[in-house]
C-alpha cells in the first residue's frame, strides 16, 4: 500500500534561514508526487507538483526515486511561509484512480 | 466560479443523532473525495468518488455514509455521531488523470458532545 510520511510535526526557523521540509513515500511503481500548502484560515492549495520541476515562491522540491523522497526546500524563509504543508502521492493504487494519499503534515513558523 | 462549497463551516452534534455534510463543486470535476483532518494524523481519505453513481471507501470509512448522483454533489452522511468523529473535513474535488491538482474546500469543523 502506498505510504507518505512527513517525519516532522513542527518546523520553527528565523526569517532568512533555509527551510526544508521532509517527505518520504512509499510504493513501488513511479508516484506522482506533490506539495499542498494550508496557510491560516485559508483551504489547501496547490504549491507545486514534481512533474512540473518549477519553483513556486521560492520553494523547490526533488524526487529521489532511490531515497525514496520528495524534500521541499526554500533557501531563505520568509514570514509569510508560515503554514501546515502536506506532502501527496497519486500512485492508481486507489481503486485504480488517482485519489492522492497525503502525509500527516509539517507546520512550519517563520520567526521574524 | 465558485469553486468547492461545503456547508456547513461549523457543526455541534450530540452523540448518536445523525447529520449530512454538503459538498459541491462547479468545474465538472469527475473525482470528488472525503478527508479528515486531525492533529497529528493529516489528511485521512473516508471516501470517494471517480464519478455520478460510483462511490468506493477509503482509508477510514466506517461511520460514514456517501453518494454521488449528479457531477457536481458528494454529501457526507454520519450515520450515529460519536465523540471519535469530532474533527475537521474536507471535500476535494478533480479532473482525472496522474498529475490533475485537487481542488478544496473551506471545511467543516464537527464536534461532537
Amino acid at each position: 500500500a502506498q505510504r507518505v510520511t512527513q517525519p516532522e510535526k513542527l518546523l520553527s526557523v528565523f526569517k532568512g534561514a533555509p527551510v526544508e521540509l521532509k517527505c518520504n513515500y512509499s510504493y513501488s511503481g513511479s508516484p506522482e508526487l506533490f506539495w499542498y500548502v494550508q496557510y491560516s484560515r485559508q483551504r489547501l492549495q496547490l504549491l507545486l507538483r514534481h512533474i512540473s520541476r518549477e519553483s513556486i515562491k521560492g520553494f523547490t522540491a526533488d524526487l529521489n526515486k532511490g531515497e525514496t523522497s520528495f524534500h521541499l526546500k526554500k533557501p531563505f524563509a520568509q514570514e509569510e511561509d508560515s503554514a501546515m504543508y502536506y506532502c501527496a502521492l497519486k500512485s492508481g493504487e486507489t481503486g485504480g484512480s488517482y485519489i492522492p494519499t497525503f502525509g500527516r503534515g509539517t507546520s512550519l513558523i517563520v520567526h521574524p | 466560479n465558485a469553486g468547492v462549497t461545503q456547508t456547513p463551516k461549523f457543526q455541534v452534534l450530540k452523540t448518536g443523532q445523525s447529520m449530512t455534510l454538503q459538498c459541491a463543486q462547479d468545474m465538472n470535476h469527475e473525482y470528488m473525495s472525503w478527508y479528515r483532518q486531525d492533529p497529528g494524523m493529516g489528511l485521512r481519505l473516508i471516501h470517494y468518488s471517480v464519478g455520478a453513481g460510483i462511490t468506493d471507501q477509503g482509508e477510514v470509512p466506517n461511520g460514514y455514509n456517501v453518494s454521488r448522483s449528479t457531477t457536481e454533489d458528494f454529501p457526507l452522511r454520519l450515520l450515529s455521531a460519536a465523540p471519535s468523529q469530532t474533527s475537521v473535513y474536507f471535500c476535494a474535488s478533480s479532473y482525472s488523470g496522474r498529475w490533475t491538482e485537487a481542488f478544496f474546500g473551506q471545511g467543516t469543523r464537527l464536534t461532537v458532545v
